[in-house]
């Protein structure tokens, strides 16, 4: 089973467009957080969410955490080429005393000019 | 200067061989672990370490040893390799063992096995 639902698993969009990518679970989590995977390097964190219902915002990119803080979502307005990559939500799911970092199976975003 | 670094970062290797991937990170972190991610992308954790200790041990195959020679170094051995190894490798950190703290991952070691 996997914690950490994320939809849609693809997307192909034009330039310009805007998009939202969403992370879904049955379980609760303290905080979220939202990475950025380009081909070829490893995941660099984009935000963390920590209070229910906060949104926050990174210039054209718009997180929000839902009130229930089982949910986020990213939006992204006017998506550009360079927005293209692999976006991963991540969480803390409590497991045996320790937090164990577990991330979504992704949204891969492709934007064409 | 990079803050995760990984080595190597490319390795084609046969099936049964053994083989390590080093990671070394300067950024004072306490906690390091290492994560596979298969061809779909999909990114699981294997091992996390704090300060020299296993933390997490996500049932994994013990063909796969970690060794953690200090808090700054946290190195993966596979024996025996099989075709099903073969995935991306990211050693990462944080600066305490995670709670919401910031993953930092290094670019990764990819990892063929014929």
């Amino acid at each position: 089973t996997q914690l950490l639902e994320q939809s849609p698993q693809f997307l192909s969009i034009q330039e310009g467009e805007n998009l939202t990518v969403y992370c879904n679970s049955s379980s609760v989590f303290s905080s979220l957080q939202w990475y950025r995977q380009e081909p070829g390097e490893g995941p660099v964190l984009l935000v963390t969410v920590v209070t229910g219902g906060e949104v926050k915002k990174l210039k054209r990119l718009t997180f929000q955490f839902g009130d229930a803080r089982k949910d986020s979502s990213l939006h992204i307005t006017a998506a550009q080429p360079g927005d293209t990559g692999l976006y991963l939500c991540a969480g803390a799911h409590a497991s045996g005393g320790s937090y164990i970092p577990t991330f979504g199976r992704g949204t891969s975003l492709i934007v064409h000019p | 200067d990079t803050a995760v670094s990984q080595t190597p970062k490319y390795l084609v290797t046969q099936m049964g061989n053994d083989k390590s991937i080093k990671c070394e990170q300067n950024l004072g972190h306490d906690t390091m672990y290492w994560y596979k991610q298969d061809s779909k992308k999909f990114l699981k954790i294997m091992f996390s370490y704090n300060n020299k200790e296993l933390i997490i041990n996500e049932t994994v195959p013990n063909r796969f040893s970690p060794k953690s020679p200090d808090k700054a170094h946290l190195n993966l051995h596979i024996n025996s390799l099989e075709l099903g190894d073969s995935a991306v490798y990211f050693c990462a950190s944080s600066r305490v063992h995670f709670s919401g703290n910031t993953i930092y991952f290094g670019e990764g070691s990819w990892l063929t096995v014929v």
